[in-house]
């Protein structure tokens, strides 16, 4: 099955920085990929998804951006953060038969924007 | 937009008790799911119920789904202090769009704690 690795575990960022959080994923090939993030104590809500290499789709208008350069990479990524990025996100990949529709999420990044 | 809203919010019970957790959704869907999130980690799928099933069992989890009332239940029998976590349904729309890539949209989440 597939295992999703997501870095780093934490991340403190002051506001107008920089961001990139990479996810990469082993065990399948040409994967459906997404990233989600939640606010805390809330649902999740779906910010990109990916079809394959270098087709992104975004869910919401943010101060964000992804892409996947490669097969079984997905990035994160913004050029000034704002405080309201702050949050945890999660790279999920699809699953494979028998559940095919079924997701699988890495550890997550709870990044803190102050 | 939430697709799914879990009720109840939280709920505590004792081990070895049955825990229900319930979920609403508002559009048709193919297939819903429910996972599993421990505090801080990521999310575990659980079970899939597709829309032409009522009833599906996976151990101790038993998931109802009722199309006509848009709703679905969470049953877990003889709870134990390690299904202490938050639990989130998800639904996948009947609409698939092109590109789509069955996009997953999850409920605001139950967090249950199972005490000793």
């Amino acid at each position: 099955s597939q295992t999703i690795h997501q870095w780093p575990a934490t991340l403190v960022q002051p506001v107008g920085s920089p961001l990139s959080l990479e996810c990469t994923v082993e065990g399948t090939s040409n994967p459906n990929l997404y990233w989600y993030r939640q606010a805390a104590g809330r649902g999740l809500q779906l910010l990109f998804y990916s079809v394959g290499i270098g087709q992104i789709s975004s869910e919401v208008p943010q101060n964000l951006s992804a892409s996947r350069p490669q097969d079984r990479q997905f990035i994160l990524s913004s050029k000034k953060l704002l405080l309201s990025d702050s949050g945890f996100y999660l790279c999920a990949c699809k699953g494979d038969q028998p559940i095919w529709e079924k997701l699988f999420f890495g550890s997550g990044t709870q990044l803190s924007v102050l | 937009s939430q697709q799914g809203e879990e009720d109840p919010q939280a709920l505590s019970i004792q081990e070895g008790e049955n825990a229900t957790m319930n979920c609403s959704y508002k559009t048709s869907i193919n297939n819903l799911q429910w996972y599993r999130q421990n505090s801080g980690r990521g999310l575990v799928h659980l079970i899939l119920i597709r829309s032409n099933e009522r009833e599906k069992h996976s151990g101790r989890l038993r998931v109802t789904l009722d199309t006509s009332k848009k709703s679905s239940s969470l049953l877990i029998t003889a709870s134990r202090a390690a299904d202490t976590a938050s639990y989130f349904c998800a639904t996948a729309a009947l609409t698939i769009l092109t590109g789509g890539g069955n996009k997953l949209t999850f409920g605001t989440g139950t967090q249950l704690k199972v005490e000793l």
